[in-house]
């Protein structure tokens, strides 16, 4: 079936670059989401990439995608305070609105 | 402003009782869909409804049922809530030309059962 697994934590310093990475096993997947989740709110969409594409820089986010090894990676640059939160990717199934999520990673930001 | 609004934020309730999660968007939005999320394990997908009266069942649909009537507005219903319900449940609403980005949340109702 299909399957979405992130590492549950990352901490990192203010200034430096995170990256979080997912894997994902169904290679049916049209899109791929980065969502955000801040302490006691819903989830906001970051990013998302298409499964045809390599890469996709927005402002301080890149998100690079390795359809070949099934795994996808979210690079914060500049990492702030205000970027701790909870991650979560997520994929597309084809021909479904359908997403299964992973399970989240969990950015803190120290200073 | 895109909105998807959720009855409640926080709800407890005893075992036993019936709950009504209620989660309604003014998007027009064809695809509603309800998660609950625990530490750990992600969001998982409890049931769906692409249109009016019509539903689906995603991977953990025990002990829920839901209730679509109008387009705007989704249910989520735990006929018999148990502590293992207690979770924080999701909504979403997906729609538009281009369905596969354009996804919103509610912010979420945090539902304790004792």
């Amino acid at each position: 079936g299909e399957d979405v697994e992130q590492s549950l934590f990352l901490s990192v310093r203010e200034g430096d670059s995170s990256v979080i990475n997912c894997t994902y096993t169904d290679s049916s997947s049209t899109y791929l989401y980065w969502y955000k989740q801040e302490p006691g709110a819903g989830l906001q969409l970051l990013t998302y990439i298409f499964s045809n594409m390599d890469m996709k820089q927005d402002q301080r986010l890149t998100v690079l995608l390795n359809k070949k090894d099934k795994h996808l990676s979210l690079r914060i640059a500049d990492t702030q305070t205000g970027d701790s939160a909870i991650y979560f990717c997520a994929e597309s199934l084809y021909n479904t609105d359908k997403l299964i999520f992973g399970t989240g990673t969990r950015l803190q930001v120290f200073p | 402003d895109v909105k998807v609004t959720q009855s409640s934020r926080y709800l407890v309730k005893r075992t036993g009782e019936k709950v009504f999660l209620e989660c309604v968007q003014d998007m027009d939005h064809e695809n509603m869909f309800w998660y609950r999320q625990d530490p750990g394990l992600g969001l998982r997908l409890i049931y769906f409804s692409y249109d009016v009266k019509m539903k689906e069942k995603g991977d953990i649909p025990e002990g829920y049922s839901v209730s679509r009537e109008k387009k705007e507005r989704f249910s989520l219903i735990l006929e018999s809530a148990s502590t293992n319900q207690t979770s924080m449940y999701l909504c979403a609403s997906i729609g538009g030309e281009d369905s596969s980005y354009e996804q919103y949340f509610g912010p979420g109702t945090r539902l304790t059962v004792t």
